[in-house]
């Protein structure tokens, strides 16, 4: 299977602040197709998880341009830049490449 | 409006069956696929499996021999069965379209 390393675990950050979280795959997640199945999803307390980013680099419907992915291969970032409260959570990446899917363990963004 | 819904037993005992059901509405699950998320309180997310429109099915390794997931055209429902169950089992299970997610339902596994 393929292991989903990301970092760092917790993410202490000023409001107005940048954030980057990383994500390391054990093996490549471009698909045969040639698309790149890596997706970025934030869960707030007591919420089900909300994507952000597909894709790698797509911005969901409704997210602000504060947040964008990029990346390639193995190695993905998701940067908050002007960080505010409503963005404090657990970020997850997801890679949908190959069977079964797996995420990462999650990276709690909050509160210097 | 896209919703998905997942329904089942709050408390399963050790070594019983846990059976849920995701019933979805505003598209067609012979157009979109429908995968299972769990969450152990206070823990992160682990996919469970994934029913695909043509209604093949993929699993976690980990959770293959003791997982099943079938689905209801007709009744827009999807389900997961699984067996053996033990407290490391307790979790909130979603189920989840693309972007969209149910509200999960909370499984506590004790006696």
């Amino acid at each position: 299977d393929v292991v989903m390393t990301q970092t760092p675990v917790s993410l202490p950050v000023s409001l107005g602040g940048q954030a980057s979280i990383s994500c390391r795959s054990s093996q490549s997640l471009v698909h045969s197709n040639g698309n790149t199945y890596l997706h970025w999803y934030l869960q707030k307390p007591g919420q089900s998880p909300q994507l952000l980013i597909y894709r790698v680099s797509n911005r969901f419907s409704g997210v602000p341009d504060r947040f964008s992915g990029s990346g390639s291969g193995t190695d993905f970032t998701l940067k908050i830049s002007r960080v505010e409260p409503e963005d404090l959570g657990d970020y997850y990446c997801l890679q949908s490449t190959h069977f079964p899917n797996t995420f990462g363990a999650g990276t709690k963004l909050e509160l210097k | 409006q896209v919703q998905l819904k997942e329904s089942g037993p709050g408390l399963v005992q050790p070594s019983q069956t846990l059976s849920l059901t995701c019933t979805v509405s505003g598209f067609s699950l012979t157009s979109y696929h429908v995968s299972w998320v769990r969450q152990p309180p206070g823990k992160g997310l682990e996919w469970m499996g994934v029913i695909w429109t043509g209604g093949s099915t993929a699993y976690n390794s980990l959770l293959k021999s003791r997982l099943s997931i079938s689905r209801d055209t007709s009744k827009s429902q999807v389900f997961l069965k699984m067996n053996s169950l033990q407290t490391e089992d307790t979790a909130t299970y979603y189920c989840a379209s693309d972007q969209y997610w149910g509200q999960g339902v909370m499984v506590t596994v004790s006696s």
